[in-house]
């Protein structure tokens, strides 16, 4: 069992629809990153979310962190090819030095 | 910069065979660590370092060594390799410990038969 949950595990929509990816668990975190994976590289960080209900947004994806700091959500909003890829949400506690992952998120967007 | 830097890219081992996986980055990031990714379950931690002469262990260090003597150098030792330590690995470094932005390197592929 993971300590964070990632739904769905796989995503696939049309060029110009809307998702959205969750990441729950049942521990609070004093921040939660989100990544981006392209196949055959590392993931790279898109946002990090330190204040329960913090939302950030980056151009067409919104970033939302829950109020008690147990829950994110990534929606991205018009979705283009370019978005496709896999997406991993991680979480920091406020002791420690260790960064927890979820299970990911792929998502397929087709032209 | 080169950022962080992974060799080899891929691996192919036999079953009890040693080998190190080699990780360097010229960011002066004191924090290093190493994980592990399979399909479906994101990535696992196997060791970090939060500064030279300093690792500790992640979630899953079981069949793995590390050793910090430079700020740069982070290798990965597999004792004995085994079949289930096939993966993909990465290695990734911060300037702000854990729970900073973590900057990984590309990756190695390595299979265990």
């Amino acid at each position: 069992t993971q300590l964070l949950e990632q739904s769905p595990q796989f995503l696939s929509i049309q060029e110009g629809e809307n998702l959205t990816v969750y990441c729950n668990s049942s521990s609070v975190f004093s921040s939660l990153q989100w990544y981006r994976q392209e196949p055959g590289e590392g993931p790279v960080l898109l946002v990090t979310v330190v204040t329960g209900g913090e939302v950030k947004k980056l151009k067409r994806l919104t970033f939302q962190f829950g109020d008690a700091r147990k829950d994110s959500s990534l929606h991205i909003t018009a979705a283009q090819p370019g978005d496709t890829g896999l997406y991993l949400c991680a979480g920091a506690r406020a002791a420690g030095n260790k960064l927890t992952f979820g299970g990911g998120t792929r998502v397929l967007v087709k032209p | 910069n080169a950022g962080v830097t992974q060799t080899p890219k891929f691996q192919v081992l036999k079953t009890g065979q040693s080998m190190t996986l080699q990780c360097a980055q010229d960011m002066n990031h004191e924090y290093m660590s190493w994980y592990r990714q399979d399909p479906g379950m994101g990535l696992r931690l196997i060791h970090y370092s939060v500064g030279a002469g300093i690792t500790d262990q992640g979630e899953v260090p079981n069949g793995y060594n590390v050793s910090r003597s430079t700020t740069e150098d982070f290798p990965l030792r597999l004792l004995s390799a085994a079949p289930s330590q096939t993966s993909v690995y990465f290695c990734a470094s911060s300037y702000a410990g854990g729970r900073g932005e973590q900057y990984f390197g590309p990756g190695t592929r390595l299979t265990v038969t």
